[in-house]
């Protein structure tokens, strides 16, 4: 049962348009959202991240939108360059109370291709 | 500050043995969370360490362990090794009480 779902497994986009990716989830008790960057042979790194409190989170050329009643976020680059190619994670958290514990669920993956 | 730095990086071994991958997390993190990325199944949760102790545990059997220093360095072992094994394992270590988790390179395990 995926939780965190990525229905794009790729996309193609021009240098100095705008990329957008998506994700869906579906486990309600979810209350932070992250996306991780990951190049080959590398670690995922992380980029950018959102409470479920919010529904728009920006950072320079990224902003991270939430729609929580249609359990949707997505990530918007602009403009994308080049080096933005890589392989992009979406994220979802809980807190498991008592605990303190952060589990990481993530999504399979959209890679971004930016053409020059 | 750096970052978070597994060992080996590459590892070759053959089924039934077992294996040893190691982490050290980035200065000051005392949470260190291990993860399986493979083509098929993505990344996945293994578990998570705090001070010494297994604070959560993902759906993995029992060949999968791992354990934690009080240096906050972590260790996991996975014996009985099995084709099936064969991924890229990602540890990554976050200060406390925060979301966002900060990945080292990863081990690549084959198991032949």
């Amino acid at each position: 049962d995926q939780q965190v779902k990525q229905n794009s497994p790729s996309l193609s986009v021009q240098e100095g348009r705008i990329s957008i990716l998506n994700c869906d989830y579906t486990n309600s008790m979810f209350d932070y959202f992250l996306w991780y960057k990951k190049y080959p042979a590398e670690g995922p790194t992380f980029l950018i991240s959102i409470s479920s409190i919010k529904d728009k989170n920006e950072d320079g050329r990224f902003t991270v939108f939430l729609n929580k009643s249609a359990k949707h976020l997505s990530l918007h680059i602009v403009p994308s360059q080049p080096g933005d190619s890589a392989v992009y994670f979406c994220a979802a958290s809980q807190t498991y109370s008592g605990a303190g514990s952060y589990q990481l669920t993530f999504g399979k993956g959209t890679k971004l291709s930016v053409i020059p | 500050k750096a970052g978070v730095t597994q060992t080996p990086r590459y590892l070759i071994k053959t089924r039934g043995q077992q294996v040893t991958l190691s982490c050290s997390p980035i200065s000051g993190h005392r949470s260190v969370s291990w993860y399986q990325q493979t083509p098929g199944q993505g990344l996945q949760f293994l578990f998570e360490y705090f001070s010494e102790t297994q604070r959560n545990k993902g759906n993995f059997p029992g060949r999968f362990s791992g354990r934690q220093f009080s240096n906050s360095r972590s260790e996991m072992n996975v014996s009985t090794l099995e084709l099936g094994d064969s991924a890229l394992y990602l540890c990554a270590s976050s200060p406390p009480q925060v979301y966002e988790q900060y990945f080292g390179p990863g081990t690549r395990l084959t198991v032949t």
